[in-house]
């Protein structure tokens, strides 16, 4: 079946612009995630979600960056106002909703702010 | 909270070798769960192999087996008859069992060299 799919996979933006990050994940698939990854480092967590439901967004940096999964399936992370320090690979996962079950990574969207 | 700690920031092993990445992690659960992704230069994340902390068993897949330790909190990767193929970037990774929130560690760059 189908991956992990996100869009677009390369956003070039201005400073000060606001970028919606799209993911749609695995059909069926209960806990979608979002990451920021920096080059040669592992994934940092974001925000994650079970349903529409957003159980934890303590990694979401500051106030400009938000995420939604309105009908439980397709989520987009929200930065506005961008700045240069937002440049970075964002990635999203999702997994069943069963203990111990593995992430499904997609593709990522690599942002560059100007 | 879980740490996840990768010591080797970066490897090269001869194709055909054997090679071992080291994991080790911190967390006060009883039951969680250990994986091991591949992070190749297409920056696509792929899972290796899984480990339930219930098991005493070490999993494996092919080429790929871990030597779990629980005691030691240690969870190595084995990478036997290397190939030009797993060059990538590695990451060793932890979620408790009732959780939702996985913790990456810093990754492990690997060079397959022919």
């Amino acid at each position: 079946g189908a991956g992990v799919s996100q869009s677009p996979r390369y956003k070039v933006t201005k400073r000060g612009q606001d970028v919606a990050l799209r993911c749609d994940p695995i059909s069926g698939h209960v806990s979608l995630y979002w990451y920021r990854q920096a080059l040669g480092q592992g994934p940092e967590f974001l925000t994650y979600f079970n349903y529409e439901a957003q159980q934890d967004k303590s990694g979401l940096p500051n106030d400009r960056f938000s995420a939604e999964r309105p009908e439980g399936s397709i989520s987009t992370l929200t930065i506005q106002r961008t700045e240069q320090r937002d440049s970075a690979m964002y990635r999203c996962a999702s997994r069943l909703g069963r203990q111990g079950a593995e992430q499904y990574f997609g593709p990522g969207t690599r942002l560059t702010v100007t | 909270a879980q740490t996840v700690t990768q010591s080797q920031p970066e490897m090269s092993v001869q194709e055909a070798e054997t090679v071992t990445l080291s994991c080790t992690y911190d967390t006060s659960e009883n039951n969680y769960y250990l994986f091991w992704y591949k992070q190749p230069p297409s920056r696509q994340m792929i899972l290796v192999i899984r480990q339930e902390a219930y098991k005493q068993q070490n999993a494996t897949e092919n080429r790929f087996s871990v030597n779990f330790q629980k005691a030691a909190k240690s969870f190595s990767l084995k990478i036997s008859d290397s190939q030009l193929g797993d060059t990538a970037m590695y990451f060793c990774a932890s979620i408790p069992g009732y959780g939702q929130n996985f913790v990456f560690g810093p990754g492990t760059r690997l060079s397959v060299l022919p």
